[in-house]
């Protein structure tokens, strides 16, 4: 995951915001994602954004993004304590025709605390 | 509806000795991937195959091999285990109309 950067650790009181910050190298992504592990589970999409829109949002959940400096946040509002897990931001990267593969951060892992 | 299944789920390994990851997916995907996890690292790409019957190799493919059995099913071979291999293994498989992987539960593999 090196052409994507994300912060390892973020400490968040319930019911606050939670905001998680990626920077991805590839201005052609076409979609970035971000993706929810929690312990001992494989992972799962929680919101995608497509490369032509500026900012989405799904119910708790807010997704930015800033082209022109390739940085992308996922706001997390309400903070729950199911809230608590690893996300992780992803770039798609094109590796042959017709097909791409996942470029991921390392994750960064929240904790919410009461 | 199962998605995608891994076994076996544990997997404890000396050095030397080799074993093979199961993957299988029931959504009819073409794209299906084995990726490593390790801690601080993400997730790193070890082979792909975008179809049945073809596989390529991602970042870290030393020391794998794989197979692409038919469409279904992709399996990753550890020929002889090092340390280094200890890690959590995830299949996943990409469908849909935003190109979305899929993952399965993964495979904790030590190898001593």
């Amino acid at each position: 995951g090196e052409d994507v950067e994300q912060s390892l650790f973020l400490s968040v009181r319930e019911g606050d915001s939670s905001v998680i910050n990626c920077t991805y190298t590839d201005s052609s992504s076409t979609y970035l994602y971000w993706y929810k592990q929690e312990p001992g589970a494989g992972l799962q999409l929680l919101t995608y954004i497509f490369s032509n829109m500026d900012m989405k949002q799904d119910q708790r959940l807010t997704v930015l993004l800033n082209k022109k400096d390739k940085h992308l946040s996922l706001r997390i509002a309400d903070t729950q304590t199911g809230d608590s897990a690893i996300y992780f931001c992803a770039e798609t990267m094109t590796m042959v025709a017709n097909d791409y593969k996942l470029s991921f951060g390392a994750g960064t892992t929240v904790t919410v605390r009461a | 509806n199962a998605g995608v299944t891994q076994t076996p789920k544990f997997q404890v390994l000396k050095t030397g000795q080799s074993m093979t990851l199961q993957c299988a997916q029931d959504m009819n995907h073409n794209s299906m991937y084995w990726y490593r996890q390790d801690p601080g690292m993400g997730l790193r790409l070890i082979y792909y195959s975008a179809s049945e019957g073809t596989t390529d190799k991602g970042e870290v493919p030393n020391g794998y091999n794989v197979s692409r059995l038919n469409k279904r099913e992709f399996s990753l071979r550890l020929e002889s285990a090092a340390p280094s291999q200890t890690s959590v293994y995830f299949c996943a498989s990409k469908g849909g109309p935003i190109y979305e992987q899929y993952f399965g539960p993964g495979t904790r593999l030590t190898v001593t």
